[in-house]
């Protein structure tokens, strides 16, 4: 079975442009979550989304939105970009039915912002 | 708010060394805990959960008990290898009306050598 997927694998930007990165879940999960991990720090969340809509919004700034699709799926836009956007993405997917909260991430998006 | 903290790294150890690294955290509610492992250049994996108090999550060589009276989370091996170099992260979840994040501590970068 395929695993979380995601969209572009690098990403080179430069300050005040915009950016999407794409996400597709393991078949069958309808949530996805985003984080951001700055180098050498742990992730931080950013959002989560179940049938297409917002169940948690972490602390960062309105430049970030995200969106989820009918297929499930999920695109994170930033806008006006800065320095300090520069990390990797990751998304994760789960099964909202599970009790333990497992969540499976993607490879991640390595976004550099110059 | 939750907040999970690890021992700082790196950790470096030989090959046959016991490992462990330590992790408290900080939680409302009742979480599930959970490690997660990050090798160069990849997104995370999932190594080991608990849902409950004592409970004990393993796999591949790894252990964690779920000690609630003392909220910590501490991963163990007996004896490591050099495929175990990896950053490790702990991470707590919890349903509330904001969906289930995960906070993750810091990492901790674990280096076997031969």
């Amino acid at each position: 079975d395929a695993g979380v997927t995601q969209s572009p694998t690098h990403l080179i930007k430069t300050r005040g442009q915009q950016v999407t990165l794409r996400c597709s879940p393991i078949s069958g999960h309808k949530s996805v979550s985003w984080y951001q991990q700055v180098l050498g720090q742990g992730p931080q969340f950013i959002f989560q989304y179940y049938e297409k809509e917002e169940r948690g919004r972490g602390n960062f700034p309105d430049r970030f939105s995200a969106r989820q699709f009918p297929n499930y799926s999920s695109e994170l836009n930033v806008n006006a970009l800065l320095l300090g956007d520069s990390a990797l993405y990751l998304c994760a997917s789960s099964s909202q039915g599970s009790s333990s909260y497992e969540q499976y991430f993607g490879p991640g998006t390595r976004l550099t912002v110059t | 708010g939750d907040s999970v903290t690890q021992m700082e790294g790196p950790v470096t150890l030989s090959e046959e060394a016991f490992l462990t690294i330590n992790c408290t955290y900080t939680a409302t509610g009742y979480p599930s805990l959970f490690w997660y492992v990050q090798y160069p250049g990849e997104g995370l994996q999932l190594l080991l959960k608990a849902t409950k108090a004592d409970d004990k999550g393993s796999n591949k060589g790894f252990e964690a008990t779920y000690r609630k009276e003392t909220t910590s989370f501490h991963l163990e091996k007996g004896s490591v290898q050099v495929s175990d170099s990896a950053v490790y992260f702990c991470a707590l979840s919890t349903n509330n009306n904001a969906g289930n994040m995960l906070t993750f501590g810091g990492g901790t970068r674990l280096m076997v050598k031969p």
